[in-house]
């Protein structure tokens, strides 16, 4: 059976400093990826994918994921945040297939300090 | 926005009584989803269907029961509602088999905040 583990449940980082949010998962099979954000009050949002070829995904706002199958991680960076990255991030593993399984991790409070 | 509705919004609602949540998923897509995300216990799975059969089972109790129906729409009913289920309930969806792209990619709705006095 798949799961995702997302070892930190809040992670606070200072405006204009890198941030590594880690996402670990298991799975038998091929596995996507994704990265979903929660701004308050709101649904999640998809933020990034990995579905095949580079492993290296970007989101339009400047975050990036890399797929890692031998260390199964799927971490999520940015190399400055901003004040409005403050939300909840949640990494998902889906094993595909006719009807899609979704797996999400427990989610990490991001909390940018100005 | 995603592509999918959520009725209602908000609602409260005493202990012992029943609601409905509606869930419109985005035009095409078969698979729908449904999750409950609270404080004290995060984002829980709680069922899914892919056109109109019940597919995966998660955390869902069983005062609750959702369907899908033919035009793929669905909703979640709870019942005997307790303090303990008020929560965020979220509807979302996915495309059809064999989708490459929005086939694998779970859209999400505003969600339905539930508060049970």
């Amino acid at each position: 059976a798949q799961s995702v583990t997302q070892l930190d449940s809040q992670v606070p980082v200072f405006e204009e400093a890198p941030v590594e949010l880690r996402c670990n998962y298991s799975s038998s099979v091929s596995v996507y990826l994704f990265w979903y954000v929660q701004y308050p009050n709101q649904g999640l949002q998809l933020l990034l994918k990995y579905l095949s070829g580079s492993t290296l995904v970007e989101s339009i706002n400047g975050f990036e994921a890399e797929f890692n199958k031998s260390q199964t991680s799927f971490h999520l960076r940015k190399p400055s945040v901003h004040i409005s990255d403050t939300a909840e991030y949640f990494c998902a593993v889906s094993e595909g297939g006719g009807y899609q399984k979704v797996t999400f991790g427990t989610g990490t409070k991001l909390q940018v300090i100005p | 926005d995603s592509g999918v509705t959520q009725t209602p919004k908000h609602l409260i609602t005493a202990t012992g009584q029943r609601v409905t949540l509606r869930c419109s998923p985005r035009s095409g897509d078969l698979s729908v989803y449904w999750y409950q995300q609270s404080l004290d216990q995060g984002l829980q799975f709680l069922i899914q269907y892919y056109n109109g059969e019940e597919r995966a089972k998660g955390n869902i109790l069983e005062r609750f029961s959702a369907q899908q129906f033919p035009d793929l729409h669905s909703e979640l009913n709870l019942s005997s509602l307790e303090l303990g289920d008020s929560a965020l309930y979220f509807c979302a969806s996915s495309g059809a088999a064999g989708g490459q792209d929005s086939g694998n990619t779970i859209y999400f709705g505003e969600g339905s905040w539930l508060t049970v006095v």
